[in-house]
């Protein structure tokens, strides 16, 4: 596997309250993405970076924000978060085309 | 932007059938296919790719097809064993954003 760890790998949290999802590659590729996947839906890009502190936004934006303040790391957070944001979210990197995933996160908002 | 839809959401195989997905994309721009494994509980894996100046590739037991003027790929996977079992995704892009199929559930009856 490509260097991508995500962190946490799991996390359960209430409505409302602010959440933040961290993507660290070792791999010093240019692109970096969030995606969520549901059931139904396949994989759906939130975010995703050509560089640093350079985002754009993807099909399913609305109600999270994304930072790249170095090359290594993408963090996306929700500002405040609800139930329709329990998902699976992968991060994933590119260089020249070819895209590789992280291992993924867990979110659970009750 | 682009639109993939991907064809049969579910497959059954006999072991050492062929297994066949299709993809269809909209945007004649798009010029990169990759196709996807994920496991239950895992990463989607990057198994296969095509380019737009190819029309067919192969790598061992799996092959991919396509066909830009009716906007069209396929993967194709022979002699299909248990381990094969997986949901596949197919994706197209123009190089920035990727827009995955809603994938295939794959599986394979020994």
């Amino acid at each position: 596997d490509a260097g991508i760890t995500q962190s946490p790998r799991h996390k359960v949290t209430e409505t409302g309250t602010p959440v933040t999802l961290r993507c660290h590659q070792t791999e010093n590729h240019r692109y970096m993405y969030w995606y969520r996947q549901d059931p139904g839906h396949g994989l759906r890009l939130i975010h995703y970076s050509y560089g640093v502190k350079d985002t754009d936004k993807g099909e399913v934006s609305d109600g999270y924000s994304v930072s790249r303040s170095k090359t290594e790391d993408f963090l996306l957070t929700l500002e405040s978060a609800t139930s329709s944001q329990t998902s699976v979210y992968f991060c994933a990197i590119s260089e020249l085309a070819e895209q590789f995933f992280g291992p993924g996160t867990r979110l659970t908002v009750l | 932007g682009e639109n993939v839809e991907q064809h049969p959401s579910t497959l059954s195989v006999q072991e050492g059938d062929s297994a066949v997905i299709k993809c269809t994309y909209s945007d004649s721009a798009s010029n990169y296919f990759p196709w996807y494994k994920q496991e239950l509980g895992k990463r989607p894996q990057l198994i296969i790719d095509i380019r737009s100046n190819v029309g067919e590739k192969k790598d061992q037991r799996i092959a991919v097809t396509l066909n830009k003027t009716a906007k069209h790929f396929s993967l194709h996977i022979t002699e299909t064993q248990p381990e094969d079992s997986a949901v596949y995704f197919c994706a197209a892009t123009t190089g920035n954003q990727f827009y995955f199929g809603t994938g295939t559930s794959l599986t394979v009856i020994p």
